[in-house]
């Protein structure tokens, strides 16, 4: 079962527009969001968070949003540059059985010149 | 600093063998993580450990992997015999306690099974 869900396996943007990423979770009981971006041949490095008492995140270029009640949250991304273009996964944990992270199977975003 | 270092990088060899794959975390880092990527499944956690201890690994495949971690700065996960099916990238993270901690990635050992 998968418990944190990206269905756009890709997502294509014009450079300078808004790229919006998308994540859906089923377990409440996640308490901390992280949103990873993945180049190719290197690991996946951290991006942004957000707790679950929250509902908007901000750094940078880069905001997170969370809307718990449809165990949802999004990943705005404005203005898009070419470097941005990498796989971004979303990820969920619970903590109160240790530091278990799932990750989604991560969205391709290529941002257009 | 050093981030999270896997070795080797790639590794080729024939079905039946025993591979082994090896991680040093962060140090200071208490957790360690080890995943797969695949293109149907994503990133897949296998098994993590606290303070050297595995917390859970039900995401393990099967009998043919094991990881263990001896001491808090290596890891290794064995997989005994090699099927083709195990081809995939492996990824080992670490991070430090805490609610929210992000994980550090290492760039991953890209197997490929004969």
């Amino acid at each position: 079962d998968q418990q944190v869900k990206q269905n756009s396996p890709s997502l294509s943007v014009q450079e300078g527009r808004i790229s919006i990423l998308n994540c859906d979770y089923t377990n409440s009981m996640f308490d901390y969001f992280l949103w990873y971006k993945k180049y190719p041949a290197e690991g996946p490095t951290f991006l942004i968070s957000i707790s679950s008492i929250k509902d908007k995140n901000e750094d940078g270029r880069f905001t997170v949003f969370l809307n718990k009640s449809a165990k949802h949250l999004s990943l705005h991304i404005v203005p898009s540059q070419p470097g941005d273009s990498a796989v971004y996964f979303c990820a969920a944990s619970d903590n109160t059985g240790g530091f278990k992270t799932i990750f989604g199977a991560g969205t391709r975003l290529f941002v257009k010149a | 600093d050093a981030g999270v270092i896997q070795s080797p990088r790639h590794e080729v060899t024939e079905m039946g063998q025993e591979v082994t794959l090896r991680c040093k975390p962060i140090s200071g880092h208490n957790s360690l993580f080890w995943y797969r990527q695949t293109m149907m499944r994503g990133l897949e956690l296998l098994i993590y450990f606290n303070n050297n201890v595995p917390i859970d690994d039900s995401g393990m495949p099967e009998d043919r992997f094991s990881a263990k971690m001896p001491n808090a700065s290596f890891s290794t996960l064995k997989i005994q015999p090699s099927e083709p099916r195990d081809s995939a990238v492996y990824f080992c993270a670490s991070s430090g306690t805490g609610e929210g901690q992000p994980q550090h990635f290492g760039d991953g050992t890209r197997l490929s099974i004969l």
